[in-house]
């Protein structure tokens, strides 16, 4: 079982929709969760953070996490095509400081 | 400064030779990594410095890979005798403070664009 799984995609959506991306994590322990989005050809940014059970919002994005499943994803309401992107998945393991990806799932969003 | 910056953007060597890649990281950032991405996969986890000190070096493939940081803030990647397989984007992120405070925002680590490295 890979530590970070991600569905690699792509996932497509007509602007506008809700894209839902998903992602699982097999150390039950980890306490830190992110996203980050990638544009081709660039570094990864952090869009958000999460590390309570339940939903966190930041504008047109929500991160959910549920920890006895074991499961994060992120929703992007109101998709743009500038939302066009690699989302990778991070966990920061118990007992370690640096991040584990998962190997990221292209988004595109269509006009 | 501003973000974390990496110097070269992109580094073209032949098999065999040594290189350095640089790391600048944002200004107060007590932590410093680096990563290493192919082409389809996600980073992956090189060596981890707090402070001067590596504080995990466990994700280094072998001991050609080498990386110091010795004043706590740029640091260095060195890689000798290069081979093929070591062509990859490496990026260097750094946060604010180790997260062994594991949950909070201390541990939010940022991305320098990165350094493309291709070994012909």
């Amino acid at each position: 079982q890979k530590e970070v799984e991600q569905n690699s995609g792509p996932l497509s959506v007509p602007e506008g929709a809700i894209a839902s991306l998903n992602c699982t994590y097999s150390d039950r322990g980890s306490q830190s969760f992110f996203w980050y989005r990638q544009y081709s050809g660039k570094s990864p940014e952090l869009i958000m953070f999460i590390y309570s059970n339940g939903d966190k919002e930041d504008g047109r994005f929500t991160a959910q996490l549920n920890k006895a499943s074991q499961y994060v994803s992120l929703l992007i309401r109101d998709s743009q095509p500038s939302d066009s992107a690699t989302y990778l998945c991070a966990v920061i393991k118990s007992g370690y400081s640096t991040l584990t990806f998962g190997k990221g799932t292209m988004l595109l969003v269509s006009p | 400064g501003a973000g974390v910056s990496q110097t070269p953007s992109n580094k073209v060597t032949e098999k065999g030779k040594y290189v350095e890649l640089r790391c600048d990281p944002i200004s107060g950032h007590t932590a410093l990594y680096w990563y290493r991405q192919s082409l389809g996969q996600g980073p992956e986890f090189l060596i981890y410095f707090q402070g001067t000190g590596a504080a995990d070096d466990s994700g280094l493939p072998n001991d050609r890979f080498f990386a110091v940081r010795p004043e706590g803030s740029v640091s260095t990647l060195k890689i000798q005798r290069t081979e093929r397989g070591d062509s990859a984007v490496y990026l260097c992120a750094s946060s604010f403070i180790n997260p062994g405070l594991a949950g909070s925002s201390t541990d939010t680590q940022y991305f320098g664009p990165g350094t493309r490295l291709t070994v012909l």
